[in-house]
């Protein structure tokens, strides 16, 4: 009954692979968000998109590809990770863009060694 | 861009005393501030907001300021009890769709 979910909870994996979180929302929301949370706890937007579109495209490396199939999942695929990847990972939904509520997803904790 | 200035990035508070956390931001096309609250291990949630029409909301124990002119707000926790101990972020958005958010403020509420 979760509202927003996102899998896997914990990541851990070596420098170099390709990895990926899934994210949906099954509260018939318009809009999606990854946000990175960095080990000082600073919560900063990689990217959102409104209806299957991307309409916010923060400055991250083109390593990181995001995915929305529908507007109700919104994917993010890393390649080539890095040790600075290692960082809490979040997944969010606006009932529409602007400025609305957010609603996180319990985080995606990942680790690269 | 917008930029979200957050302070004291730690508060200790014995409990029933009042926390205050200050934000300023830069972008006078903000319109909307909301403030989220996060337990250890867990994900934000939003505790309360306000919008740039409105100066002051209070709800229940914790109320939210704004000056709009000098482009800062404040969250005001009063009462405080163990289970306020958390990491409190400020942030700021307009209709251009991203929230903007502070550093946070890391509460730890004293028995």
């Amino acid at each position: 009954d979760t509202a927003v979910s996102q899998t896997p909870k914990y990541l851990v994996t070596q420098m170099g692979n390709d990895k990926s979180i899934k994210c949906e929302q099954n509260l018939g929301h318009d809009t999606m968000y990854w946000y990175k949370q960095d080990s000082k706890k600073f919560l900063k937007i990689m990217f959102s998109y409104n209806n299957k579109e991307l309409i916010i495209n923060e400055t991250v490396p083109n390593r990181f590809s995001p995915k929305s199939p529908d507007k109700a999942h919104l994917n993010l695929h890393i390649n080539s990770l890095e040790l600075g990847d290692s960082a809490v990972y979040f997944c969010a939904s606006s009932q529409r863009q602007g400025s609305t509520k957010l609603f996180f997803g319990s985080g995606t904790q990942l680790s690269v060694l | 861009g917008e930029n979200v200035e957050q302070h004291p990035s730690t508060l200790s508070v014995q409990e029933g005393d009042s926390a205050v956390i200050k934000c300023t931001y830069s972008d006078s096309a903000s319109n909307y501030f909301p403030w989220y609250k996060q337990e250890l291990g867990k994900r934000p949630q939003l505790i309360i907001d306000i919008r740039s029409n409105v100066g002051e909301k209070k709800d229940q124990r914790i109320a939210v300021t704004l000056n709009k002119t000098a482009k800062h707000f404040s969250l005001h926790i009063t009462e405080t009890q163990p289970e306020d101990s958390a990491v409190y972020f400020c942030a700021a958005g307009s209709n251009d769709y991203k929230l903007s958010f502070g550093a946070g403020t890391t509460v730890t509420v004293r028995a």
